[in-house]
């Protein structure tokens, strides 16, 4: 059973535009949300995270928004560059109300941006 | 360095030999996990430490599996007995508190099993 799912294996974004990568999860428990980079060789980089008290967070280029009642969160990357290729992750834990540590993640959407 | 550093990078055993997999956490830090990612997936859970008690190792695969951190800062991953189904990328992540703080991961140890 895949809690966190990323439906987009690959999206393909030109230079300057926005790049959207969504996730889906099904356990309500979640109440924290993360978005990793990754880039081939390297461990996943930390990129942005999100409390289910908001529904918005924002951090220079990348801003991650939470619906909660859709169960889904979704990274916004603007303006995309093409240092941002690479795989993208997103993660849940449901560690402050469930005593569920463990982050779950989903399977990744490698972002490619077109010079 | 400030990272998470795991070592060996690379490792290749033969079909039935163990091996020991070492993460250095972040100074500090409280909770560390280890992942393993095949090809294409995303990192699946194996086991959680808050500081050296390891209160979670419901993602080991089997009993040929086990980890350790018996003071609450290295931890090492053992897997004896090593099959070719146990060979994929295994990552650590260390984190500043319990819980709702960001994992940081290390560069992985990517394991061949021939």
């Amino acid at each position: 059973d895949q809690q966190v799912k990323q439906n987009s294996p690959s999206l393909s974004v030109q230079e300057g535009r926005i790049s959207i990568l969504n996730c889906d999860y099904t356990n309500s428990m979640f109440d924290y949300f993360l978005w990793y980079k990754k880039y081939p060789a390297e461990g996943p980089t930390f990129l942005i995270s999100i409390s289910s008290i908001k529904d918005k967070n924002e951090d220079g280029r990348f801003t991650v928004f939470l619906n909660k009642s859709a169960k889904h969160l979704s990274l916004h990357i603007v303006p995309s560059q093409p240092g941002d290729s690479a795989v993208y992750f997103c993660a849940a834990s449901g560690g402050s109300t469930s005593g569920t540590y463990k982050y779950i993640f989903g399977t990744g959407t490698r972002l490619k941006v077109l010079a | 360095g400030a990272g998470v550093s795991q070592s060996p990078r690379y490792k290749v055993a033969k079909r039935g030999q163990d091996v020991a997999l070492r993460c250095d956490p972040i100074s500090g830090h409280v909770s560390l996990f280890w992942y393993q990612q095949a090809l294409g997936q995303g990192p699946e859970f194996l086991t959680y430490f808050q500081n050296e008690a390891q209160l979670d190792k419901s993602g080991l695969p089997s009993d040929r599996f086990f980890a350790e951190r018996p003071e609450g800062s290295v931890s090492t991953l053992k897997i004896q007995r090593t099959q070719q189904e146990d060979s994929a990328v295994y990552l650590c992540a260390s984190g500043a508190s319990s819980y709702n703080s960001p994992l940081h991961f290390g560069n992985g140890t990517r394991l061949t099993v021939t």
